[in-house]
């Protein structure tokens, strides 16, 4: 599976959008996109997945860029109860999810 | 319908002796892995098991073990348990199409080694 890079940690204003980076340059093409969030103490909780197209649904929107080399996880409202580890992972065809050490999302008030 | 149940939530073990985590996937799935996250990183693949059969090692010792029942529950013991060992173990069970991986985890068994 490819490996992927995040920020560490970011901050994001209640209200505003949260809008989390990762970086899979060495994506292969049948490879999905997926996201996942850890709220402390708590099993992960998957968020969204996609392949080439942008994708959305009730919690958050995922944007991949052309090249496949970077995407954006989108949380358009950010309340206090986002403020968790977000981790962005690429597979095929496994189930066998390989986590980084993620972003660690802080929601201010 | 129920997500993934873990049982116990948390378990006090002494060095040496063995454990069995349990974990009941989603209605229907019948895959189901397990992970081990120690404070501080993300979770660890340790195994994974569809229709009763193993189909993933993670890197972990032989002192690890699972196993999965015709209802597609599971178990994970560890053996000759080491300080270690502590860490939250989590189970997530995922269903059939293997283009959509999406898994569900449970709480997870917090397992504290003395």
């Amino acid at each position: 599976d490819a490996k992927t890079t995040q920020p560490t940690s970011m901050d994001c204003a209640e209200g505003r959008a949260a809008n989390l980076p990762c970086n899979h340059s060495t994506i292969s093409g049948n490879e999905y996109v997926y996201w996942y969030r850890q709220i402390h103490s708590q099993g992960p909780q998957y968020i969204i997945h996609g392949l080439k197209n942008n994708e959305t649904n009730e919690m958050a929107s995922l944007i991949i860029t052309e090249d496949r080399k970077s995407s954006t996880l989108i949380l358009p409202h950010a309340t206090l109860r986002d403020t968790a580890v977000y981790y962005c992972i690429v597979l095929y065809g496994s189930y066998q999810l390989t986590f980084g050490k993620g972003t660690k999302l802080s929601v201010i008030p | 319908d129920a997500g993934v149940t873990q049982s116990p939530t948390h378990l006090i073990k002494t060095r040496g002796q063995h454990v069995t985590l349990r974990c009941s996937p989603i209605s229907g799935h019948k895959s189901v892995s397990w992970y081990q996250q120690v404070l501080g990183q993300g979770p660890q693949f340790i195994f994974q098991y569809y229709e009763k059969e193993e189909r993933g090692r993670g890197n972990f010792p032989d002192r690890f073990s699972a196993r999965q029942f015709p209802n597609y529950s599971s178990e994970l013991n560890v053996n000759a348990l080491l300080l270690g060992d502590s860490a939250l173990y989590l189970c997530a069970s995922s269903g059939v199409d293997r283009d959509n991986t999406e898994a569900f985890f449970g709480q997870g068994t917090r397992l504290t080694v003395v």
